[in-house]
């Protein structure tokens, strides 16, 4: 059974901190990680993705992956309170299109 | 650009009707993958297709069916509904291995 364990939180951080999100995963193989975010009753928005060790930056948004750890992050800079959402990591085993394997999520609460 | 489009965005259904769900993936993305999200819970990957054809499949019912159709555009076709199906149903598409979801369907069956 592969598994993608997250802190199902919440994860409270003052608005300007920086929020750490982290994502451990079963599958030794796994090549695809991508971080989602999903408000109350919306649909998952994807954030970032990563494919190779080291981080990756997109804006405010800092992906980290470390496969010989199996393990990726999520760090998310100067937070804001519309950040305040559930982050889910997820993980395919091929680089191509493939099913998502989803953590359950963390809940960030972002407060003013 | 236009974002995946799903059809309809809520149904209510009582319990052994049937239901059909619709999606329309972003223009040239000729994967299309279906997720049910319960309450509080991650979304399970149900069914997907590549070029109209089944790619994958996960914990779909065999109460369930789905097809992706010539203009790429797939339908989820529910059977003798239950009560446990009540859930959000995604529709995401690809053309490489990042997921785009659709805005889902709420599905309530009473």
């Amino acid at each position: 059974q592969k598994e993608v364990e997250q802190n199902s939180g919440p994860l409270s951080v003052p608005e300007g901190a920086i929020a750490s999100l982290n994502c451990t995963y079963s599958d030794r193989v796994s090549q695809s990680f991508f971080w989602y975010r999903q408000y109350s009753g919306k649909s998952p928005e994807l954030i970032m993705s990563i494919y190779s060790n080291g981080d990756k930056e997109d804006g405010r948004f800092t992906a980290q992956l470390n496969k010989a750890s199996q393990y990726v992050s999520l760090l998310i800079r100067d937070s804001q309170p519309s950040d305040s959402a559930t982050y889910l990591c997820a993980v395919s085993p091929y680089s191509g299109y493939s099913t998502l394997t989803f953590g359950k999520g963390t809940m960030l609460l972002v407060s003013p | 650009a236009a974002g995946v489009i799903q059809s309809p965005r809520h149904l209510i259904k009582e319990k052994r009707e049937t239901a059909t769900l619709k999606c329309y993936p972003i223009s040239r993305h000729d994967t299309v993958y279906w997720y049910q999200q319960g309450p509080g819970q991650d979304p399970q990957f149900l069914i997907s297709f590549y070029e109209k054809m089944q790619s994958d499949k996960g914990s779909i019912p065999d109460r369930f069916s789905a097809q992706q159709f010539s203009d790429y555009h797939s339908e989820l076709n529910m059977s003798s509904l239950e009560l446990g199906d009540s859930a959000l149903y995604f529709c995401a598409s690809s053309l490489t291995s990042e997921q785009f979801f659709g805005p889902g369907t709420r599905l309530t069956v009473l």
